[in-house]
């Protein structure tokens, strides 16, 4: 149980153009959802967080016209770059959770590597 | 949120034991630890998570001291796929963000 997917696992696009990355959970439902960024041989940091029904709140030195973040249901969460800049290439990843009493710990999706050309 | 300090890398091989310690001093009261595995260019595995004195599951155990200023997470006889980056994250309980620190790089070698 407690699977987070991704999709696509892996993109390349032109520069200037946008890229939906999607985030499903599985066999849960997901109020909240988080979306990071990774570096190659970096920790993961927090860009934004994706509240179901409701404008995401996003990190500070985080643009939030450039990441756009929609989650419309509660298994779905969407991150969509726009105006891609090679800068923008590295490993997205989602995370979720059941977020009950008892069970606080997230899952994280496997991760979609963009590549700006 | 709790800052974490972890060791940066360790080193062992196959058949070993492993203990990874991580520092949290400023530990809440309301805070719990969650162990996290992470391979190159994926996302992180939940490993084990606590709040105090020792939990082990299937495929690693977590101790923690009476004080929960430190913990460490144990992991019995390891195989070179057990080669991975290692996160020690302390948060409130509750749905919170998560914030990661630099991680222990494990090298397993044969």
């Amino acid at each position: 149980g407690a699977v987070v997917s991704q999709h696509p696992s892996w993109v390349i696009c032109k520069s200037g153009t946008s890229v939906k990355i999607e985030c499903r959970s599985l066999d849960f439902q997901a109020t909240t959802m988080f979306w990071y960024r990774q570096f190659p041989k970096q920790s993961l940091m927090l860009m934004a967080t994706s509240n179901e029904g409701s404008k995401a709140t996003y990190e500070q030195g985080v643009e939030k016209d450039k990441f756009l973040i929609n989650h419309a249901s509660l298994t779905l969460s969407t991150l969509t770059v726009t105006s891609a800049h090679p800068e923008d290439s590295s490993l997205y990843i989602c995370s979720a959770g059941p977020g009950r009493e008892g069970m606080w710990e997230q899952y994280f999706g496997p991760g979609t590597r963009l590549t700006v050309t | 949120l709790a800052k974490t300090t972890q060791p940066i890398s360790m080193d062992s091989y196959e058949g070993q034991e492993v203990n990874i310690t991580c520092s949290h001093n400023n530990i809440a009261t309301n805070d719990y630890i969650t162990w996290y595995q992470q391979f190159p260019s994926q996302g992180p595995r939940f490993i084990i998570q606590g709040y105090k004195t020792k939990v082990t599951n299937e495929v690693a155990s977590l101790f923690i001291p009476a004080d929960r200023k430190s913990s460490t997470l144990s992991l019995p006889r390891v195989s070179l796929s057990d080669t991975a980056v290692y996160y020690c994250l302390v948060a409130t309980t509750g749905f919170q963000k998560l914030v990661f620190g630099t991680g222990t790089r494990l090298l397993v070698s044969p």
